[in-house]
């Protein structure tokens, strides 16, 4: 089974709808991290957090939202989906001072 | 301000030497790393320099110049399946990650 799942794999939308996106890890991680991944600009971070009750904003924050539900759970909502919110996301997780991350497999969301 | 430089795009031949320059501007350096993603898939980490030097994992190796803000990926050996974009990555503080654009390399037969 997969470390890092990430849910729904595919998502296409419309302009205007709240949209959810969820990401559960079983690796017993502290922190979580949501990036975007756009053609030509690398990933750029969301939001991160750091336990339960940590919520930090990264580079590109506006427009999105999070919700540390649990250790192992970390959502990312588009209250209002905009077409340049067309991207493939990425939920990752680590531990405390080490750095690698590990990935989930990513989304890939298309608003109309 | 950040930024992070590396190639676009890199072609190189099977069994073949290849390197992937990095050059980095940023305030709190802590460290360089490497991942590497197959088309559409997930990045996973290759190799991390927190310290001046050469690391080396088996055929990949990285290298890390504090002084001269720049670093490398060298891949050795090189096999069709490293056909794969790279992306260099600063280790800020709070164990923050900030990417390159990613370098696309292509291996020819």
């Amino acid at each position: 089974d997969a470390d890092v799942t990430q849910t729904p794999r595919n998502r296409i939308t419309k302009t205007g709808k709240r949209i959810m996106l969820e990401c559960s890890q079983t690796k017993g991680h502290d922190r979580m991290y949501w990036y975007r991944q756009d053609p030509g600009l690398g990933l750029r971070l969301i939001y991160y957090s750091f336990d339960v009750k940590d919520i930090n904003k990264g580079e590109i924050s506006d427009g999105y939202s999070v919700s540390r539900q649990a250790q192992a759970k970390f959502s990312l909502s588009l209250e209002s989906a905009i077409p340049n919110q067309t991207a493939l996301y990425f939920c990752a997780t680590n531990n405390g001072p080490y750095n690698e991350q590990f990935f989930g497999p990513g989304t890939r969301l298309t608003v109309l | 301000g950040q930024s992070l430089e590396q190639p676009s795009e890199v072609t190189a031949v099977e069994g073949a030497i290849v390197q992937i320059n990095c050059t980095y501007q940023t305030s709190g350096f802590y460290g360089l790393s490497w991942y590497q993603q197959h088309d559409g898939g997930a990045p996973t980490f290759l190799s991390y320099n927190g310290l001046d030097g050469l690391e080396e994992t088996g055929r990949f190796s990285s290298f890390l110049s504090r002084s001269d803000s720049y670093g490398y990926l060298l891949l050795q050996e090189l096999q069709m399946k490293d056909s794969a974009s790279y992306f260099c990555a600063v280790r800020r503080a709070t164990n923050k990650l900030i990417f390159g654009t990613g370098t696309l390399l292509a291996v020819q037969p």
